[in-house]
């Protein structure tokens, strides 16, 4: 059974810096990962989603990173501000779940003015 | 932009009532999901149906049955609202090309029984 794992739980850093969320899953046969937001109370926002065949994907100062053989993934974000404050979770569809999507438990991001 | 539309933002019902939370999604999507999200349990799957009239059991689909008429539209149903059942609704939808594609959400249901 294919499980996600996000680290860290929460993450709190000053305005302006470069920051790392990692995922990571245990079955490598997935199709696709999916990195999502979510704002308090709200529902989610995908950010990236990166094909099998493919090593990393850009939006703007988001970068989204797959090791498909080691089942990893990191997305970085760049120069952070405090709108960028949430929720991040990952999410897999493995080759035999159908098209479920696996979560992780995501990491809560706080970025201080 | 695509959407998938969720007619409530906030419900309130009484302890035996049946609740219908509705969703939409304008994407011609096959795929269509709906999941509830607790605190310390993460999003769980619920049903899904990857066609009309078409529906599969998630992994809590105890108390709750959905109905997809149309396409576009896919319908969760608790039968007898119960306290157990206060959460987040999440409802998502995909195509069927599940290799290149990924999941669009909408923007919660969150539903409170008392």
């Amino acid at each position: 059974k294919q499980e996600v794992t996000q680290i860290p739980a929460a993450l709190s850093v000053p305005e302006g810096e470069n920051l790392v969320l990692n995922c990571s899953f245990t079955d490598s046969a997935i199709y696709n990962l999916q990195w999502f937001r979510q704002d308090p109370g709200k529902g989610l926002t995908s950010l990236l989603l990166i094909q099998s065949s493919q090593r990393e994907q850009t939006s703007g100062r988001l970068n989204a990173s797959l090791d498909k053989s080691s089942g990893r993934s990191t997305l970085y974000i760049a120069a952070s501000q405090p709108g960028d404050s949430a929720t991040y979770l990952c999410a897999v569809i493995g080759e035999t779940s159908g098209s479920r999507l696996t979560f992780g438990e995501g990491t809560q991001l706080t970025v201080n003015p | 932009d695509v959407k998938v539309t969720q007619s409530s933002r906030y419900l309130v019902k009484r302890t035996g009532e049946k609740v219908f939370l509705e969703c939409v999604q304008d994407m011609d999507h096959e795929n269509m999901f709906w999941y509830r999200q607790d605190p310390g349990l993460g999003l769980r799957l619920i049903y899904f149906s990857y066609d009309v009239k078409m529906k599969e059991k998630g992994d809590i689909p105890e108390g709750y049955s959905v109905s997809r008429e149309k396409k576009e539209r896919f319908s969760l149903i608790l039968e007898s609202a119960s306290t157990n059942q206060t959460s987040m609704y999440l409802c998502a939808s995909s195509l069927i090309d599940r290799k290149n594609y990924g999941y669009t959400f909408g923007s919660g249901t969150r539903l409170t029984v008392v």
